[in-house]
């Protein structure tokens, strides 16, 4: 079962370029979200959605941008990175027919600001 | 605030319990305690949830306290693989599951 999948698992930028974290579900859940993992501390909300077209924002949401086209995608976009945004990102999933359902996360994706 | 308190650390011996306690004083009584665990590199994993009632499965015990301020999580044996950090989360229904710093739990050979 594939589950989550997030691509790249590691990336390095230059401060200023864009780029865009991909995440796939293939349970076919309504919730998807995006965290940051800073090194030694927990997990903070960046964006999350709860269905096509439905997006808001989470506890840490400057400097990212999330769109939810269908279903099973929901990618991260950085415009400008920046080195505060050196982190391990993660994605997670529920279903919504239960709220009460557990999240699945992915294995993340290293990046690194320079 | 949907937070919950749990200490930084805590160790055990391998094949000894391990009870991971939370503290969740301001929860609503519709609101789930949910616990996962983060291995190394990897990502959170779930390991058990519950309302009022102490809930088993194939990871763990949940023990829930009557009046619903604290759980323990229960490692009945715990294993080297067991290393990880645990959090204990309020679920609210909602959509903003807030993590904590959870607890890094060592253990020893």
């Amino acid at each position: 079962n594939a589950g989550v999948t997030q691509t790249p698992k590691f990336q390095v930028l230059k401060t200023g370029q864009s780029m865009t974290l991909q995440c796939a579900q293939d349970m076919n859940h309504e919730y998807m979200s995006w965290y940051r993992q800073d090194p030694g501390m927990g997990l903070r909300l960046i964006h999350y959605s709860v269905g096509a077209g439905i997006t808001d924002q989470g506890e840490v949401p400057n400097g990212y941008n999330v769109s939810r086209s269908t279903t099973e995608d929901f990618p991260l976009r950085l415009l400008s990175a920046a080195p505060s945004q050196t982190s391990v990102y993660f994605c997670a999933s529920r279903g919504t027919g239960n709220y009460n359902s557990p999240l699945h996360f992915g294995n993340g994706t290293r990046l690194t600001v320079t | 605030d949907a937070k919950t308190t749990q200490p930084n650390s805590m160790e055990s011996n391998e094949e000894e319990p391990v009870h991971l306690p939370c503290n969740h004083s301001t929860i609503s009584g519709t609101d789930y305690i949910h616990w996962y665990r983060q291995l190394p590199s990897q990502g959170p994993e779930y390991v058990i949830h519950g309302l009022t009632s102490n809930v088993n499965n194939r990871m763990a015990s949940l023990a829930i306290a009557e009046d619903r301020k604290s759980s323990t999580l229960i490692l009945h044996r715990a294993t080297l693989r067991d290393a990880a950090v645990y959090y204990c989360i309020r679920d609210t229904g909602g959509f903003k599951t807030i993590f904590g710093a959870g607890t890094r739990l060592f253990v020893k050979a």
